[in-house]
């Protein structure tokens, strides 16, 4: 069945470093990606999105890009703050339209 | 600018007992959805409402029903609470079976079963 698999955390690194949180899944056909943040005591907010190959969802400074070659959808950012700590969710949606798979989370830290 | 509305946001319950959560969206969506969330186990789906008057059953959906009670209104009942069942319950909302369907979630409603 469809399903994501996201690096497992917690990631901590030091305000301005570079980010990578790598995500690939499993799906038949063209599924729909995105990129959800948790921030603490909040419901999960939409980043970022992308629904069909090479497409390359952005937003706050955040990006990532659909690849279907790889089966890949990994978020990137090139300068963290301190405010970027948040658990962050990769997510599919089938083609159907109904059903989303959630990755398990990866949780980040950013310190001054 | 509502979107999501989740009550109650905090509930204790004594195990045994039975409750309902609330969940109402503004955005005229189709879908609807009941999630958990549980510490190193992201999101399991619940139950999940394509359109107004249905259901299905998602990933766990045993000691838990829901009502499609309209199109705004999604509603998850406890019959008889179990500590199992302590977790951070979320409701989501999308447009339904359409490419690129996005949903949208409320604040969480935290339940502890004792």
């Amino acid at each position: 069945g469809d399903s994501v698999t996201q690096m497992e955390g917690p990631v901590t690194l030091s305000e301005e470093a570079f980010l990578t949180i790598n995500c690939t899944y499993t799906a038949t056909g063209y599924p729909s990606l995105f990129w959800y943040v948790q921030y603490p005591g909040e419901g999960l907010q939409l980043l970022l999105k992308a629904t069909k190959a090479d497409d390359k969802g952005s937003n706050k400074g955040f990006e990532a890009t659909y690849r279907k070659e790889t089966t890949s959808f990994h978020l990137e950012k090139g300068s963290v703050q301190v405010s970027d700590s948040a658990v962050y969710f990769c997510a599919l949606n089938s083609p159907t339209g109904n059903q989303f798979y959630f990755g398990t989370g990866t949780s980040l830290t950013v310190i001054p | 600018n509502a979107g999501v509305t989740q009550t109650p946001k905090f509930q204790v319950l004594k195990t045994g007992q039975s409750m309902t959560l609330q969940c109402a969206q503004d955005m005229n969506h189709n879908s609807m959805y009941w999630y958990r969330q549980d510490p190193g186990m992201g999101l399991r789906l619940i139950y999940y409402s394509a359109s107004e008057g249905t259901t299905d059953k998602g990933e766990v959906p045993n000691g838990y029903n829901v009502s499609r009670l309209n199109k705004r209104e999604f509603s998850l009942r406890l019959e008889s609470a179990a500590p199992s069942q302590t977790s951070v319950y979320f409701c989501a909302s999308g447009q339904g079976a359409v490419w690129g369907n996005t949903i949208y979630f409320g604040e969480g409603s935290w339940l502890t079963v004792v």
